[in-house]
Protein backbone atom coordinates (compact mmCIF):
# COMPACT_ATOMS: atom_id res chain seq x y z
CA UNK A 1 0.00 0.00 0.00
CA UNK A 2 1.70 3.06 -1.37
CA UNK A 3 -0.76 5.45 0.88
CA UNK A 4 -2.21 7.64 -1.83
CA UNK A 5 -6.11 8.57 -1.17
CA UNK A 6 -8.08 10.72 -4.08
CA UNK A 7 -11.06 12.49 -3.65
CA UNK A 8 -13.53 12.83 -4.78
CA UNK A 9 -13.76 8.94 -6.13
CA UNK A 10 -16.84 10.75 -7.94
CA UNK A 11 -18.50 13.63 -9.16
CA UNK A 12 -20.86 15.20 -11.29
CA UNK A 13 -20.59 18.63 -12.13
CA UNK A 14 -22.16 20.68 -14.87
CA UNK A 15 -19.99 22.29 -17.99
CA UNK A 16 -18.61 25.82 -17.05
CA UNK A 17 -18.07 25.10 -13.05
CA UNK A 18 -14.84 24.47 -11.95
CA UNK A 19 -13.59 21.13 -10.52
CA UNK A 20 -10.44 20.49 -7.94
CA UNK A 21 -9.67 16.86 -7.33
CA UNK A 22 -6.85 16.33 -4.60
CA UNK A 23 -4.52 13.40 -4.47
CA UNK A 24 -2.84 12.71 -1.02
CA UNK A 25 0.32 10.85 -0.16
CA UNK A 26 1.35 9.63 3.07
CA UNK A 27 4.94 8.94 2.30
CA UNK A 28 6.71 12.16 1.14
CA UNK A 29 7.57 10.96 -2.32
CA UNK A 30 8.75 13.85 -4.59
CA UNK A 31 7.38 12.83 -7.49
CA UNK A 32 3.69 12.97 -8.01
CA UNK A 33 1.60 12.71 -11.37
CA UNK A 34 -1.83 13.64 -12.75
CA UNK A 35 -3.53 10.63 -15.35
CA UNK A 36 -6.70 10.42 -17.26
CA UNK A 37 -8.04 7.47 -18.81
CA UNK A 38 -10.39 7.45 -21.26
CA UNK A 39 -11.36 4.36 -23.90
CA UNK A 40 -8.78 3.75 -26.61
CA UNK A 41 -6.40 6.21 -25.01
CA UNK A 42 -4.74 4.27 -22.50
CA UNK A 43 -3.47 6.77 -19.99
CA UNK A 44 -2.43 9.97 -21.02
CA UNK A 45 -0.42 12.58 -18.69
CA UNK A 46 -1.98 15.93 -17.70
CA UNK A 47 0.58 17.13 -15.42
CA UNK A 48 3.17 15.94 -12.91
CA UNK A 49 5.23 17.71 -9.92
CA UNK A 50 8.87 17.40 -9.07
CA UNK A 51 8.66 18.63 -5.56
CA UNK A 52 6.53 21.69 -3.56
CA UNK A 53 5.75 24.31 -6.21
CA UNK A 54 7.80 22.35 -9.15
CA UNK A 55 5.56 20.99 -11.91
CA UNK A 56 5.66 20.52 -15.44
CA UNK A 57 3.16 19.68 -18.38
CA UNK A 58 2.36 16.39 -19.82
CA UNK A 59 1.25 15.70 -23.13
CA UNK A 60 -2.45 16.61 -22.70
CA UNK A 61 -2.18 19.71 -20.30
CA UNK A 62 -4.62 22.15 -21.92
CA UNK A 63 -7.93 23.31 -19.75
CA UNK A 64 -6.08 21.93 -16.59
CA UNK A 65 -4.03 23.39 -14.04
CA UNK A 66 -2.09 22.23 -10.69
CA UNK A 67 -1.01 23.41 -7.49
CA UNK A 68 1.65 21.36 -4.82
CA UNK A 69 2.04 23.77 -1.84
CA UNK A 70 2.95 20.76 0.58
CA UNK A 71 4.79 17.95 -0.28
CA UNK A 72 1.80 15.36 0.48
CA UNK A 73 -0.85 17.16 -1.51
CA UNK A 74 -1.44 17.57 -5.24
CA UNK A 75 -4.61 18.99 -6.74
CA UNK A 76 -5.51 19.03 -10.33
CA UNK A 77 -8.09 21.74 -11.11
CA UNK A 78 -10.25 22.31 -13.94
CA UNK A 79 -11.38 26.24 -14.24
CA UNK A 80 -14.26 25.16 -16.32
CA UNK A 81 -15.10 22.13 -16.85
CA UNK A 82 -16.47 20.56 -20.50
CA UNK A 83 -17.80 17.72 -21.76
CA UNK A 84 -14.35 16.22 -23.03
CA UNK A 85 -13.01 16.24 -19.42
CA UNK A 86 -15.06 13.85 -18.69
CA UNK A 87 -13.25 10.55 -17.87
CA UNK A 88 -10.91 8.63 -14.55
CA UNK A 89 -8.61 10.62 -13.31
CA UNK A 90 -5.64 8.69 -12.07
CA UNK A 91 -3.18 10.28 -9.31
CA UNK A 92 0.66 8.19 -9.45
CA UNK A 93 3.37 8.52 -7.26
CA UNK A 94 7.27 7.71 -8.03
CA UNK A 95 9.73 6.65 -5.34
CA UNK A 96 12.40 7.42 -6.85
CA UNK A 97 14.69 10.01 -5.39
CA UNK A 98 15.93 12.32 -8.28
CA UNK A 99 15.92 12.31 -12.03
CA UNK A 100 17.64 9.79 -13.86
CA UNK A 101 16.47 6.86 -12.52
CA UNK A 102 13.43 4.65 -13.57
CA UNK A 103 10.90 3.41 -11.26
CA UNK A 104 7.42 2.00 -10.54
CA UNK A 105 4.71 4.18 -10.12
CA UNK A 106 1.87 3.52 -7.73
CA UNK A 107 -1.61 4.75 -7.80
CA UNK A 108 -4.18 5.71 -6.41
CA UNK A 109 -8.38 4.38 -6.82
CA UNK A 110 -8.81 6.77 -9.32
CA UNK A 111 -11.86 9.93 -9.15
CA UNK A 112 -14.77 9.43 -11.90
CA UNK A 113 -15.38 12.76 -13.34
CA UNK A 114 -18.87 13.32 -15.67
CA UNK A 115 -19.28 16.72 -17.14
CA UNK A 116 -22.98 17.57 -18.09
CA UNK B 1 9.05 10.91 -28.98
CA UNK B 2 8.85 7.93 -27.08
CA UNK B 3 5.34 6.12 -28.29
CA UNK B 4 4.08 2.52 -26.81
CA UNK B 5 1.77 0.54 -29.33
CA UNK B 6 -0.09 -2.29 -27.86
CA UNK B 7 -1.99 -5.02 -29.69
CA UNK B 8 -5.80 -4.35 -29.65
CA UNK B 9 -8.72 -5.79 -27.50
CA UNK B 10 -10.54 -7.13 -26.44
CA UNK B 11 -8.75 -10.63 -26.23
CA UNK B 12 -10.82 -13.56 -24.65
CA UNK B 13 -9.22 -16.75 -24.03
CA UNK B 14 -10.42 -20.05 -22.48
CA UNK B 15 -9.15 -21.17 -19.28
CA UNK B 16 -5.72 -22.75 -19.80
CA UNK B 17 -4.97 -21.39 -22.62
CA UNK B 18 -1.63 -19.96 -23.46
CA UNK B 19 -1.68 -15.49 -23.77
CA UNK B 20 0.77 -13.47 -25.66
CA UNK B 21 -0.34 -9.41 -25.57
CA UNK B 22 1.91 -8.05 -27.90
CA UNK B 23 4.12 -4.79 -26.95
CA UNK B 24 6.71 -2.33 -29.15
CA UNK B 25 7.57 0.74 -28.40
CA UNK B 26 9.72 3.70 -30.09
CA UNK B 27 12.10 5.11 -27.99
CA UNK B 28 15.65 7.06 -27.82
CA UNK B 29 18.73 5.49 -25.41
CA UNK B 30 17.53 2.74 -23.30
CA UNK B 31 14.15 3.32 -21.75
CA UNK B 32 12.75 0.67 -19.24
CA UNK B 33 9.43 -1.27 -19.80
CA UNK B 34 6.99 -2.39 -17.87
CA UNK B 35 3.45 -3.82 -17.44
CA UNK B 36 0.82 -2.93 -15.54
CA UNK B 37 -2.67 -4.34 -15.26
CA UNK B 38 -5.64 -2.93 -13.86
CA UNK B 39 -8.49 -4.76 -11.91
CA UNK B 40 -12.04 -3.84 -12.17
CA UNK B 41 -12.71 -0.28 -10.17
CA UNK B 42 -8.91 -0.38 -9.27
CA UNK B 43 -6.04 1.74 -10.05
CA UNK B 44 -3.20 0.42 -12.29
CA UNK B 45 -0.40 -1.88 -10.28
CA UNK B 46 2.74 -2.81 -11.62
CA UNK B 47 2.96 -6.54 -12.82
CA UNK B 48 6.86 -7.02 -13.80
CA UNK B 49 9.71 -4.61 -15.27
CA UNK B 50 12.84 -4.46 -17.28
CA UNK B 51 15.52 -1.84 -17.37
CA UNK B 52 17.86 -3.71 -20.05
CA UNK B 53 18.29 -5.38 -23.22
CA UNK B 54 17.77 -8.88 -22.79
CA UNK B 55 16.14 -8.84 -19.33
CA UNK B 56 12.89 -11.06 -18.90
CA UNK B 57 10.64 -9.50 -16.18
CA UNK B 58 8.48 -11.91 -14.20
CA UNK B 59 5.54 -12.22 -11.68
CA UNK B 60 1.99 -14.17 -10.92
CA UNK B 61 3.35 -16.18 -14.22
CA UNK B 62 3.81 -13.26 -16.26
CA UNK B 63 6.67 -13.25 -18.35
CA UNK B 64 8.18 -10.34 -21.10
CA UNK B 65 11.69 -10.17 -22.52
CA UNK B 66 13.22 -6.87 -23.34
CA UNK B 67 14.28 -7.21 -27.20
CA UNK B 68 15.95 -4.29 -27.85
CA UNK B 69 16.84 -5.38 -31.32
CA UNK B 70 12.68 -5.83 -32.17
CA UNK B 71 11.88 -3.02 -29.72
CA UNK B 72 9.38 -5.18 -27.99
CA UNK B 73 8.58 -6.26 -25.10
CA UNK B 74 5.49 -9.01 -25.32
CA UNK B 75 3.50 -10.23 -22.35
CA UNK B 76 3.34 -14.10 -22.26
CA UNK B 77 1.31 -16.38 -19.88
CA UNK B 78 1.55 -20.00 -20.55
CA UNK B 79 -1.94 -20.94 -18.63
CA UNK B 80 -4.57 -18.30 -17.84
CA UNK B 81 -6.80 -18.16 -15.39
CA UNK B 82 -10.42 -16.30 -14.86
CA UNK B 83 -8.59 -14.16 -12.04
CA UNK B 84 -6.33 -12.70 -14.83
CA UNK B 85 -9.33 -10.79 -16.18
CA UNK B 86 -8.20 -7.26 -16.74
CA UNK B 87 -6.37 -4.56 -18.44
CA UNK B 88 -3.05 -4.71 -19.41
CA UNK B 89 -0.85 -2.16 -20.30
CA UNK B 90 2.38 -1.67 -21.73
CA UNK B 91 4.59 1.31 -20.80
CA UNK B 92 8.14 3.02 -20.96
CA UNK B 93 10.17 5.45 -19.04
CA UNK B 94 13.11 7.11 -20.58
CA UNK B 95 15.85 9.12 -19.14
CA UNK B 96 13.81 11.44 -17.32
CA UNK B 97 11.46 9.62 -14.45
CA UNK B 98 8.46 12.42 -15.41
CA UNK B 99 7.72 10.75 -18.63
CA UNK B 100 6.19 7.32 -18.18
CA UNK B 101 4.53 6.73 -21.33
CA UNK B 102 1.45 4.25 -21.44
CA UNK B 103 0.27 1.96 -24.07
CA UNK B 104 -4.07 2.22 -24.70
CA UNK B 105 -4.44 -1.26 -22.43
CA UNK B 106 -5.82 -3.93 -23.61
CA UNK B 107 -9.02 -6.10 -21.70
CA UNK B 108 -8.37 -9.45 -21.28
CA UNK B 109 -11.37 -11.86 -20.73
CA UNK B 110 -10.80 -15.19 -19.66
CA UNK B 111 -13.99 -17.69 -19.82
CA UNK B 112 -14.28 -20.75 -17.63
Amino acid sequence: DAGITQSPRHKVTETGTPVTLRCHQTENHRYMYWYRQDPGHGLRLIHYSYGVKDTDKGEVSDGYSVSRSKTEDFLLTLESATSSQTSVYFCAISKIAGTGETGELFFGEGSRLTVL
Amino acid sequence: GNSVTQMEGPVTLSEEAFLTINCTYTATGYPSLFWYVQYPGEGLQLLLKATKADDKGSNKGFEATYRKETTSFHLEKGSVQVSDSAVYFCALSGSSASKIIFGSGTRLSIRP
